[in-house]
């Protein structure tokens, strides 16, 4: 059973809000990543990370950042929320060096007014 | 980058074998065959992997054909549970990421 947490579940916000999207996982990974997805469509690749104090970008350019201060940690944030933000985001992790076995949270559905 | 080749959706009878195909006629020597699925509105699941050989586990079978162009994932007695939409993905371990596509959506009907 994966242990990777996001919260939280839903978030319905209105325009030029800043947001903090949260997840943890308690299995000592040290990779993580975030996804974007729009219903029905690919998973795109927002932001990644190969330990503490490690964020890359990835595939699909976002104007949101990351952070990795403690390895359990990835928060997404938002300093200005928009209408083209919404969007389902699913944070992930993997054992490093090892990207097979990707574990996902349950996401959070996020939607801008 | 799609690598890969999926029908866009399936039907299968409950109790019945679901035969998922995949083609990847570019794959190159080093790249494994990833399955993962996704129920609706959750994170993606881990199925299964692949190199050369069929793998079988808990959930499904892999089945690589022997040119390793083509490649069907088998779940031998399909229940409602295991609608979704199953992502083929092809990819070397060492890559930052696997790349999900659109995938094919099955559903297993009653």
């Amino acid at each position: 059973e994966a242990d990777i947490y996001q919260t939280p579940r839903y978030l319905v916000i209105g325009t030029g809000k800043k947001i903090t999207l949260e997840c943890s996982q308690t299995m000592g990974h040290d990779k993580m990543y975030w996804y974007q997805q729009d219903p029905g469509m690919e998973l795109h690749l927002i932001h990644y990370s190969y330990g503490v104090n490690s964020t890359e970008k990835g595939d699909l350019s976002s104007e949101s950042t990351v952070s990795r201060i403690r390895t359990e940690h990835f928060p997404l944030t938002l300093e200005s929320a928009r209408p083209s933000h919404t969007s389902q985001y699913l944070c992930a992790s993997s054992e490093l060096g090892q990207i097979y076995e990707q574990y996902f949270g349950p996401g959070t559905r996020l939607t801008v007014t | 980058d799609a690598k890969t080749t999926q029908p866009p959706s399936m039907d299968c009878a409950e109790g019945r074998a679901a035969n998922l195909p995949c083609n990847h006629s570019t794959i190159s020597g080093n790249e494994y065959v990833y399955w993962y699925r996704q129920i609706h509105s959750q994170g993606p699941q881990y199925i299964i992997h692949g190199l050369k050989n069929n793998e079988t586990n808990e959930m499904a079978s892999l089945i690589i054909t022997e040119d390793r162009k083509s490649s069907t994932l088998i779940l031998p007695h399909a229940t409602l549970r295991d609608t979704a939409v199953y992502y083929c993905i092809v990819s070397v371990t060492g890559a930052n990421n696997l790349f999900f596509g659109t995938g094919t959506r099955l559903t297993v009907i009653p």
